[in-house]
């Protein structure tokens, strides 16, 4: 059980194009949900948390405008990287929670890596 | 602050036990976890701890929790070259959405 998948995997895009990067809990309901970002060979980077059908917290320094993020249902979370370039190349993992488990156990996404040419 | 600190490489014989640390800040942490990394992927969750623990045992994994010292390690058995990869700990602090601080990652590689 505890399953989150993400999709796509891998992307390569165009300076100034738009990406959507989706996060699904296969067979639970995840309350909440976390955006990472990861840098080679570096920790985790939490970019946002969003809670089923409210708005995003976003930490400092993350742009809201350039990372929009949906969570629109209990099982599925969408992270849009708006007019991407290449410094926004990264590898963008997700995780989902269930608030109702008292644990506050995250799981993850398998993680996505983003090219931008 | 919040500062969670692990040493950045481990390097064991397949066979032996391996000893990953982890220092905290936050004395409010409710529980802490270990992950593990491997390349190119997720983070799986491999084992959790209250912070009202101090000892935990599954398998052959062994987490030891020194609050007082705010210090956890993660010990592996007999260490597997399957287990080499990169293992964060991570604490949940009580904020609100109950977010995770996690530590820099230890590489842990197992000759063979």
């Amino acid at each position: 059980g505890a399953v989150v998948s993400q999709h796509p995997s891998w992307v390569i895009c165009k300076s100034g194009t738009s990406v959507k990067i989706e996060c699904r809990s296969l067979d639970f309901q995840a309350t909440t949900m976390f955006w990472y970002r990861q840098f080679p060979k570096q920790s985790l980077m939490l970019m946002a948390t969003s809670n089923e059908g409210s708005k995003a917290t976003y930490e400092q320094g993350v742009e809201k405008d350039k990372f929009l993020i949906n969570h629109a249902s209990l099982t599925l979370s969408t992270l849009t990287v708006t007019s991407a370039h290449p410094e926004d190349s990264s590898f963008y993992i997700c995780s989902a929670s269930n608030r109702d488990e008292a644990k506050n156990i995250q799981y993850f996404g398998a993680g996505t890596r983003l090219s931008v040419l | 602050g919040e500062d969670v600190e692990q040493s950045l490489f481990l390097s064991v014989r397949e066979g032996d036990s391996s000893v990953i640390n982890c220092t905290y800040t936050d004395s409010s942490s409710t529980y802490l976890y270990w992950y593990k990394q491997e390349p190119g992927a997720g983070l799986q969750l491999l084992t959790y701890i209250f912070s009202n623990m101090d000892m935990k045992q599954d398998q052959r994994l062994t987490v030891l929790l020194n609050k007082k010292d705010k210090h956890l390690s993660l010990r592996i058995a007999d260490t597997q070259t399957g287990d080499s990869a990169i293992y964060f700990c991570a604490e949940s602090i009580p904020s609100g959405t109950y977010k995770y601080i996690f530590g820099t990652g230890t590489r842990l590689k197992v000759l063979a």
